[in-house]
Parts: structure tokens; sequence; C-alpha cells
């Protein structure tokens, strides 16, 4: 069975300093890699994504991916209050384009304060 | 306008009843997903469908069931709702490019 293990939190950061949320995965034929965001109530809504290894930056967002560890982070820097959530990290089996069974696999998130 | 869209978005029912969840999307992929969310559980997948004839169930369909009307709407229905189907149910489409799933707004159940 795949498993996506985050650690739940609360991760507490100060304003201004950079956020380093983490996440395994058990499935060696995981391709695909996202970040969601979601807030208390609310939908999650899509960060990045990333297939390949190595670091992929978006604005103030950069993830990291390990296949070889199983590996995937997201960096924020600059956090901002704003930044307060829960992150999902999420797995698909498939390649990119090469559709997919079954949908994505998430973990249970961890909850980031960004302190003012 | 949402490209996801879910009604109802709130929902009180009580036990034994029939209810049905709708979601309809506006981005034109044909793949679509419904799961379930509970506090400290993460989200958890009921049914998925790859087209209107095609329907799949996910880790947790036991209880529920779903009709691909078009390729624009999926609908999940409790047939006789339980308590323990109280939770946070959210509809979502995928991009078959990017592999990327887009979420409704979510709809709170609540079973008495």
């Amino acid at each position: 069975q795949k498993e996506v293990e985050q650690n739940s939190g609360p991760l507490s950061v100060p304003e201004g300093a950079i956020a380093s949320l983490n996440c395994t995965y058990s499935d060696r034929g995981s391709q695909s890699f996202f970040w969601y965001r979601q807030y208390s109530g609310k939908s999650p809504e899509l960060i990045m994504f990333i297939y390949s290894n190595g670091d992929k930056e978006d604005g103030r967002f950069t993830a990291q991916l390990n296949k070889a560890s199983q590996y995937v982070s997201l960096l924020i820097r600059d956090s901002q209050p704003s930044d307060s959530a829960t992150y999902l990290c999420a797995v698909n089996e498939r390649s990119p384009s090469g559709g997919g069974a079954d949908g994505l696999t998430f973990g249970k998130g961890t909850h980031l304060i960004i302190q003012p | 306008d949402a490209d996801v869209t879910q009604t109802p978005r709130n929902r009180i029912t009580k036990t034994g009843k029939r209810i049905m969840l709708e979601c309809s999307q506006t981005k034109g992929h044909d793949r679509m997903y419904w799961y379930r969310q509970d506090p400290g559980l993460g989200l958890q997948l009921i049914y998925y469908s790859f087209d209107v004839k095609d329907i799949n169930k996910g880790e947790i369909s036991d209880g529920y069931s779903v009709s691909r009307q078009a390729q624009a709407k999926f609908s999940l229905s409790l047939e006789s709702a339980i308590p323990n189907q109280t939770a946070l149910y959210f509809c979502a489409t995928r991009d078959r490019g990017t592999d990327t799933q887009y979420f409704g707004p979510g709809t709170r159940l609540t079973v008495l």
C-alpha cells in the first residue's frame, strides 16, 4: 500500500525565516510530486509540482526531490503570517501525461504556523 | 467563476436519509474524483472516473455510489447516511498533461 508520510506539526517559524516542510513516500514507482496548501475548512490549492530530481523554484517556494531517498521537501522563504496553513504532500505513481489509475496519494499534512 | 463547483456547500441530514452531492467543472478535464477528509486522517479517495463510461472505486467506496452524468458532472450519493460519514467532501478534476488535481470548494456534511 502506498504511503506518504509527513510530520503533523505544528511547525512554528518566525516571520521572515525559512520554513522547511518534509515528506517521504513508500512507492519507488512514484513519478509526480505535488505540494498543496490548505487553509482550515477550505479546499487544497496547488502550490507547485516537481517531477525530476533536484530543486524547482517558484517565487518564495522551492520544491526539492530526491528519488533515491524517496524524499520531497518544500521550502518557503521570507515566511509570512498568511503562509500559516496545512501543507499537503501528494504523489502519483504514474509519469506525467501517462495517465494514472487512482489519483494522488496524500499525506496527512503538516500544520505550519508563522509567528509575527 | 470557479472552475470546479460543488453543491450544496453545507448539509445536515439524519441517519438513514439518502443524500446527493453534486460537482460540476468547466476545466474540460475528463478525469474527476471524489475525496473525503476527516480531521487527522487526510484525504481519502472514494471514487474516480476517467469518462462517462469508466467509473472506479477508491479506497473507501463502501456506503457510497457515484454517477457521471456528463464529462462536466460527477455526483456522489450516500444511499443511507450514517454518522461516521460526517466529513468534508471534495470533488477534484485532473489535468492529464501535468497530473495536477484541482479541487472544488468542498461540501461539509453532517449526519445526525
